[in-house]
This record gives C-alpha cells, sequence and structure tokens, in this order.
C-alpha cells in the first residue's frame, strides 16, 4: 500500500543546530512530494513540494529538502535552526490521484 | 488563509447531538477535503468532493457525512456524535489543474465531544 512514514513524533535540536527532519515514502512510482508546517492553533502552512525536476527543492524560512528515488526518501533540512522553527511538521505525498497522504507528523523543538 | 474559512472554530457538544461543520472557499476550486487530526495519527481524510454533489469516502468516513450543493460550500456532518470524534478537524481545497501546488489548508475547527 502506498504510504508516507515520518521517523520520530519528536525532534529536539539546539538553536544554530542543523534541523534533519526524516521522510520516506512507499511506492513504485515516485509520487508528488510535500512538506506542510503547522504552528500552534494554526492550519497547514506549504514549505516546499517536490513534483519534477530538480531533486533538491527551496522552501520558505530556509528549509529545503532533497528528493533521492532510490532510498525513496524526502527529508527536511535547514542549516541553522532558530527558535521561530518550532512547529510540528507534515510530510505529504500525492500518489497519481487527487488525495493527498500524510505522513503523522514531527513536532519540532528548539532549545535555547 | 483568506480564500478558505471554517466555522465554528470551536464547538463543544454533547454525545449522540447531530453537528455540522462549515467550509466556504472564494478561490472556485473544483476540489474539497475534509480531513481529521488526531495526536499519533498525522491527517486522515474523512470526506472528499471533486465538484457539485460528487463526493467520495476517504479512509475515516464512518460516522460523517458531507454535502456539497455549491461550489463555494462544503458540509461536513456527524450525525450522532460520538467522544471518538473529538478533534480537529480542517478543510482543504485544490485546483485540479494545480495540483502539484498541493492544497490551501484553513484554519481548522476544534470540535470537543463530551
Amino acid at each position: 500500500a502506498q504510504s508516507v512514514t515520518q521517523l520520530g513524533s519528536h525532534v529536539s535540536v539546539s538553536e544554530g543546530a542543523l534541523v534533519l527532519l526524516r521522510c520516506n515514502y512507499s511506492s513504485s512510482v515516485p509520487p508528488y512530494l510535500f512538506w506542510y508546517v503547522q504552528y500552534p492553533n494554526q492550519g497547514l502552512q506549504l514549505l516546499l513540494k517536490y513534483t519534477t525536476g530538480a531533486t533538491l527543492v527551496k522552501g520558505i524560512n530556509g528549509f529545503e529538502a532533497e528528493f533521492k528515488k532510490s532510498e525513496t526518501s524526502f527529508h527536511l533540512t535547514k542549516p541553522s535552526a532558530h527558535m521561530s522553527d518550532a512547529a510540528e511538521y507534515f510530510c505529504a505525498a500525492l500518489f497519481g490521484n487527487e488525495k493527498l497522504t500524510f505522513g503523522t507528523g514531527t513536532r519540532l523543538t528548539i532549545i535555547p | 488563509d483568506a480564500g478558505i474559512t471554517q466555522s465554528p472554530r470551536h464547538k463543544v457538544t454533547e454525545t449522540g447531538t447531530p453537528v455540522t461543520l462549515r467550509c466556504h472557499q472564494t478561490e472556485n476550486h473544483r476540489y474539497m477535503y475534509w480531513y481529521r487530526q488526531d495526536p499519533g495519527h498525522g491527517l486522515r481524510l474523512i470526506h472528499y468532493s471533486y465538484g457539485v454533489k460528487d463526493t467520495d469516502k476517504g479512509e475515516v468516513s464512518d460516522g460523517y457525512s458531507v454535502s456539497r450543493s455549491k461550489t463555494e460550500d462544503f458540509l461536513l456532518t456527524l450525525e450522532s456524535a460520538t467522544s471518538s470524534q473529538t478533534s480537529v478537524y480542517f478543510c482543504a481545497i485544490s485546483d485540479l489543474v494545480r495540483f502539484r501546488d498541493g492544497y490551501t489548508f484553513g484554519s481548522g475547527t476544534r470540535l470537543t465531544v463530551v
């Protein structure tokens, strides 16, 4: 079955440290891939997306993600964490139909 | 987002009562979706619509019904609310032409069933 897996429901990093949030998908055909961010008591906001073309995609707030077909992965990174990055992050995939499939989310905590 | 609004934002209701949540869009998008968000489960699709009067079930549709009589409105009804339906509900919209842009989400409705 097609699915999205996020490793680590909670990730803590120090301010200024590298942020790495992991996402893997299960599908024989590479899907469109998305990262969304959710700040407390808000809806989801699109951070970045991969559809076709360049496998390293840049998004808002200094985040980027790299699509690796061989690893079926789409990990999210940011070189230097900021306190304002504290939020929940969701990876999602569009597997060729009209419906996004979400991972279970990763809550990012930034340690001052 | 300015183009999609959900109402109410918060609701407390009693077990066994019917509840209707509303999603309204001003983007004229064809597709509309209802998700629920629960800790440890991420977002799970309840129902979606691909046009006026055209709807289909998602992965967690039991106990929910939907209606779409106008392009701009998508209603989610809990026929007889249960405590397991306590959740945050999100509506989303997307456009057939711009699927690769992903969805636009509303701000959510926090529903508590007591």
